[in-house]
């Protein structure tokens, strides 16, 4: 299974709206509505910030939102702020009941 | 609160093989699909293995399949990955995550455990 495809970086000015792609497949995206989004800092676990393409769990601003379309998911961060500076990883469920990870992206806050 | 503690990481020769440990409190550990998942440094996330909540039914990644077990103790709330065979490839971080419901997201981690497969 190849890891979704992600930009490599993306990078704001604070108060700024970014987005994020995460392309897959019509086995994986595509096929199923089970996409989640992480953060990872430098040095720390991974925290989850969407799942099921666009649902917050508890605790997550709402700055952050998920969509579908097609293979390609997208996170917005909205409102760019300087501790938004980080790492963001999309997942997905696959049609072999395996789950697949994006290559990830870098947020930079200029 | 959700508390998952690794264990068992270090440093291990090409050919070697390593067990690892997951600890698990706060929720009903019997309840959920566990899995693990790695991080090679500088790298990004591979999802390498999953057990459903019984125990009876396990899912790899390609990259592992053969070579790793995955086994959970549900009398101990605790996870465990069996690494036989290790590879210069199988350096990373390794996580145990907690799944929203089976496998569709994680929404607790542990902090890790350092596996270095290195002559």
């Amino acid at each position: 299974q190849s890891a979704l495809t992600q930009p490599a970086s993306v990078s704001g000015s604070p108060g700024q709206s970014i987005t994020i792609s995460c392309t897959g497949t019509s086995s994986d995206v595509g096929g199923y509505n089970y996409v989640a989004w992480y953060q990872q800092y430098p040095g720390k676990a991974p925290k989850l910030l969407i799942y099921d393409v666009s649902n917050r769990p508890s605790g997550v601003s709402n700055r952050f939102s998920g969509s579908k379309s097609g293979n390609t998911a997208s996170l917005t961060i909205s409102g760019l702020q300087a501790d938004d500076e980080a790492d963001y990883f999309c997942s997905s469920f696959t049609s072999s009941r395996t789950l697949v990870f994006g290559s990830g992206t870098k947020v930079t806050v200029l | 609160e959700v508390q998952l503690l690794e264990s068992g990481g270090g440093l291990v020769q090409p050919g070697g093989s390593l067990r690892l440990s997951c600890a698990a409190s706060g929720f009903a550990f019997g309840s959920y699909t566990m899995s693990w998942v790695r991080q090679a440094p500088g790298k990004g996330l591979e999802w390498v293995l999953a057990i459903n909540s019984g125990g009876a039914d396990t899912y790899y990644a390609d990259s592992v399949k053969g070579r790793f077990t995955i086994s959970r103790d549900n009398s101990k709330n605790t996870l465990y990955l069996q690494m036989n065979s290790l590879r210069v490839e199988d350096t990373a971080m390794y996580y145990c995550a907690k799944p929203i419901r089976h496998l569709e997201a994680f929404d607790f981690w542990g902090r890790g455990t350092m596996v270095t497969v290195s002559s």
